[in-house]
């Protein structure tokens, strides 16, 4: 059984500090990653998705991926307000079930303004 | 537009009665599933589909069956609704690779 496991939170950040979110998962096969914004009472939205080990940067966001370490990591700078919503880390692996996306139980992030 | 839409977004039903949640997406993907979302456990599958007449089973298929007979609907019937089956479901697709990038509104579902 996949596991994908991330801090619940909640994680509180001042307006325009970096919020660092980890994750960590099990299954050593697994080939991508991907990180999702839900709002309150919203669906997920996917914000970034990383396939190789390294940083991927889009924006005020970065996506950090070390398959040694089984790790990935979302970094927001200069968070705003509107970064508070719970973010779900999600792993796919390569083939046959492991196709399948696996989500951690998100972490609930606040920007206090 | 490009959208996966659920029907219904609210329902509260009794128990044994049985539904059926409707899923359609106007995105030709041929990837469609099924997740429920309940607090401190985040999303899990209950189903998917590679394609029209293919599905599968995800982490939690007990109390749920689908059917894929279109590429474009996917519902989710619950023949005899429990009251552990109290969730937040969400429908999605997406292209054979890559992640769901498409998930619909939500299905807020109270079995009582």
């Amino acid at each position: 059984q996949k596991e994908v496991e991330q801090n619940s939170g909640p994680l509180s950040v001042p307006e325009g500090a970096i919020a660092s979110l980890n994750c960590t998962y099990s299954d050593r096969v697994s080939q991508s990653f991907f990180w999702y914004r839900q709002y309150s009472g919203k669906s997920p939205e996917l914000i970034m998705s990383i396939y190789s080990n390294g940083d991927k940067e889009d924006g005020r966001f970065t996506a950090q991926l070390n398959k040694a370490s089984q790790y990935v990591s979302l970094l927001i700078r200069d968070s705003q307000p509107s970064d508070s919503a719970t973010y779900l880390c999600a792993v796919k692996g390569t083939s046959g079930s492991a196709r399948q996306l696996t989500f951690g139980s998100g972490t609930q992030l606040t920007v206090l303004p | 537009e490009a959208q996966v839409t659920q029907n219904p977004r609210y329902l509260i039903t009794v128990t044994g009665k049985k539904l059926t949640v409707t899923c359609s997406q106007n995105m030709n993907h041929e990837y469609m599933s099924w997740y429920r979302q309940d607090p401190g456990l985040g999303l899990r599958q209950i189903y998917y589909s590679m394609n029209v007449e293919v599905t599968d089973k995800g982490d939690v298929p007990e109390g749920y069956k689908v059917s894929r007979k279109e590429k474009r609907n996917f519902p989710l019937i619950l023949e005899s609704p429990s009251p552990n089956q109290t969730s937040l479901y969400f429908c999605a697709s997406r292209k054979t690779s890559g992640a769901e990038a498409f998930f619909g509104q939500g299905t807020r579902l109270t079995v009582v």
